[in-house]
């Protein structure tokens, strides 16, 4: 079945600093992939998207792009705040679940000023 | 923008009690909503989908009688805990899909049962 591995966290990280959650996928024909973030005690709101290969989803700084070469969706950001400091979340969506979306663990950030 | 809202936010039972936590799409229409559960430090795992004016489907693994679903209208889905016990404790967040839009998720309830 769909699978989503994400980095384990939890990851701490200085204001400014450059950030990579990796992301790694198993899926069967060609799933469309997800970032979402989760501030504390809140819902998930979705980050990005990408629905096809090579596509790059982007919002806020944040980029990845869906390689299916290495099954991979990783996210970055070029200089991190401390307001990014949340949990984020890797998902697919496969092509035949429909609005079923598969996460990841999750990967918890912490950016100190 | 669409929200979808949960209610309520956090709840203490004993256990041997039902609680029942009520998820609502605000300003659009939802034919399906999706219920989850988190355990600390870990990822969100899909307990049933909730399908308005028919029964919910459910994952393998999850108790039908415990978790009941009820989505009797396009603006509200209800996911009751049955009986509960000290390892139902756990955060249970929904989402709701606008018509060809986007997942929305709810804020989650936090459920201790003592």
């Amino acid at each position: 079945g769909d699978s989503v591995t994400q980095m384990e966290g939890p990851v701490t990280l200085s204001e400014e600093a450059f950030l990579t959650i990796n992301c790694t996928y198993t899926a069967t024909g060609y799933p469309s992939l997800f970032w979402y973030v989760q501030y504390p005690g809140e819902g998930l709101q979705l980050l990005l998207k990408a629905t096809k290969a090579d596509d790059k989803g982007s919002n806020k700084g944040f980029e990845a792009t869906y390689r299916k070469e290495t099954t991979s969706f990783h996210l970055e950001k070029g200089s991190v705040q401390v307001s990014d400091s949340a949990v984020y979340f890797c998902a697919l969506s496969g092509e035949t679940s429909g609005s079923r979306l598969t996460f990841g663990e999750g990967t918890q950030l912490t950016v100190n000023p | 923008g669409a929200v979808v809202s949960q209610h309520p936010s956090w709840v203490i039972c004993k256990s041997g009690t039902s609680v029942k936590i009520e998820c609502r799409s605000l300003d659009f229409q939802a034919t399906t909503m999706f219920w989850y559960r988190q355990f600390p430090k870990q990822s969100l795992m899909l307990m049933a989908t909730s399908n308005e004016g028919s029964k919910a489907t459910y994952e393998q693994g999850v108790e039908k009688d415990k978790f009941l679903i009820n989505h009797a209208s396009l603006t509200l889905s209800t996911l009751t805990v049955t009986s509960a016990h000290p390892e139902d404790s756990s955060f249970y967040i929904c989402s709701a899909r606008q018509v060809l839009g986007p997942l929305h998720f709810g804020n989650g309830t936090r459920l201790t049962v003592t």
